[in-house]
């Protein structure tokens, strides 16, 4: 199947510093990426839907100016995490979608990366 | 209520035995199903589609019925190994899915 690779997969920063996270698909090219938040015992929540060449689109309630994406390229996408307090610690994971016959939507997610904010 | 409800769970059951998991969702537009694993601290892993004929993959069952907007899997004869948390996921359209709680499973010997 398709790969998709995050970095970095564990960041431990200081709070009111900025962390970025890529995300790249390997081996196909992806107009679309996702990004994920999943806190501990909860489910993934999507953040934003990131399209290439254009700005991203935001669920309710994630804040864009704090969440920035960039989807520069078909292969990365980049969610920068600003001014970074420990409520935003959390497990992020980037997904890239494929279309296959039918319609059918298969996402292809990173390995995920853990932040941690002193 | 939840876009994509689950079985809260947890499941533990034994070696070889039947466990059945069922998921409802709101959006009756909703096109696209999916069950997806998710090993602790790791990210989810796409176990299998779900078609509204119904289709099996091994000792792995899911089926989908649009009318009652619901969507199942059936693990037959369960392995240690199937110990995860499984995830209903609905795509609406876009691309864009929603994940369910997830329902934990744990098979012991």
């Amino acid at each position: 199947g398709a790969v998709v690779s995050q970095h970095p997969s564990r960041v431990i920063c200081k709070s009111g510093t900025s962390v970025k996270i890529e995300c790249r698909s390997l081996d196909f090219q992806a107009t679309t990426m996702f990004w994920y938040r999943q806190f501990p015992k909860q489910s993934l929540m999507l953040m934003a839907t990131s399209n290439e060449g254009s700005k991203a689109t935001y669920e309710q309630g994630v804040e864009k100016d704090k969440f920035l994406i960039n989807h520069a390229s078909l292969t990365l996408s980049t969610l920068t995490v600003t001014s970074a307090h420990p409520e935003d610690s959390s497990f992020y994971i980037c997904s890239a979608a494929t279309r296959a016959g039918g319609g059918n939507n298969e996402q292809f997610f990173g390995p995920g990366t853990r932040l941690t904010v002193l | 209520r939840k876009e994509v409800e689950q079985d809260p769970g947890p499941f533990n059951v034994p070696e070889g035995a039947t466990v059945a998991f069922n998921c409802t969702y709101s959006n009756s537009a909703s096109q696209s199903f999916f069950w997806y694993r998710q090993d602790c601290r790791k990210e989810p892993k796409l176990l299998m589609s779900v078609y509204s004929s119904g289709n099996e993959d091994g000792r792995f069952t899911a089926q989908l019925n649009r009318a009652s907007q619901y969507i199942s899997l059936l693990i037959r004869d369960s392995k240690l190994s199937d110990s995860a948390t499984y995830l209903c996921v609905v795509n609406g359209g876009a691309g864009k899915s929603t994940f369910g709680d997830g329902t934990t499973l744990t098979v012991k010997p």
